[in-house]
């Protein structure tokens, strides 16, 4: 399987408690994104990675959410004392960095519900 | 501030149909156009995607018109199938810093009657 993969790809959690997402990219790709689509809506973007640099990050992202990409590989996304309002698809997509090459890949996604 | 804007948010179309959906945007800065497809539960999977130096492109039964001048896009499913009824959204990107990344529309839900 040469796609994009999420883990876990659901996710039930007390309020207050802390919640890692892991995603592994397309191999060679060198961009990794993260984005939050809650019912009913597109997708939104959060941040995203060349490599292992964090190059951007939405205002949605709070304090309470941190992402990593230590090798530039896999990336993690943290929530930190969840909220009932964090409660959304969590979904990572990969791209190649090449003049002409924006198109995103998209991962099953990680469904979070805050209880 | 929604930077693309999507229409219809539903849309009912008969088997064998044309099935049309319509995209606005605002940054001119964006200089890709992908559409989306997306399952219930599943991640959105690229459908088609098209460029401001072209004003159509078609893969299969799916056909992207592009207007540069009024900012708009449109995507368009000929002979529409019962296996076409998902939820669709348009999307753009520029290739500049601060606009690489997706910004989508809202989505139209598709439903094909046989």
């Amino acid at each position: 399987d040469t796609g994009v993969s999420q883990d876990p790809r659901h996710k039930i959690t007390k309020r207050g408690q802390n919640v890692t997402f892991r995603c592994d990219p397309i191999s060679e790709h060198n961009r990794l994104y993260w984005y939050r689509q809650t019912l009913g809506q597109g997708p939104e973007f959060l941040t995203y990675f060349q490599n292992e640099a964090q190059l951007e990050k939405s205002r949605l992202l709070s304090d309470r959410f941190s992402a990593e990409r230590p090798k530039g590989s896999f990336s993690t996304l943290e929530i930190q004392r969840t909220e009932q309002g964090d409660s959304a698809m969590y979904l990572c997509a990969s791209s190649p960095v090449l003049a002409g090459t924006e198109t995103q890949y998209f991962g099953p996604g990680t469904r979070l519900l805050v209880l | 501030q929604q930077q693309v804007k999507q229409s219809p948010q539903s849309l009912i179309v008969q088997k064998g149909g044309i099935s049309i959906i319509n995209c606005a945007y605002e940054n001119t800065a964006f200089d890709y156009f992908p559409w989306y497809q997306q399952f219930p539960g599943k991640g959105p999977a690229l459908l088609i995607a098209i460029r401001p130096d072209v004003s159509e492109k078609k893969e299969g039964r799916f056909t992207i018109s592009f207007n540069k001048s009024a900012k708009q896009f449109s995507l368009h499913i000929m002979d529409s199938q019962p296996g076409d009824s998902a939820t669709y959204f348009c999307a753009a990107i520029g290739s500049n810093f601060g606009n690489e990344k997706l910004t989508f529309g809202t989505g139209t839900r598709l439903t094909i009657i046989p």
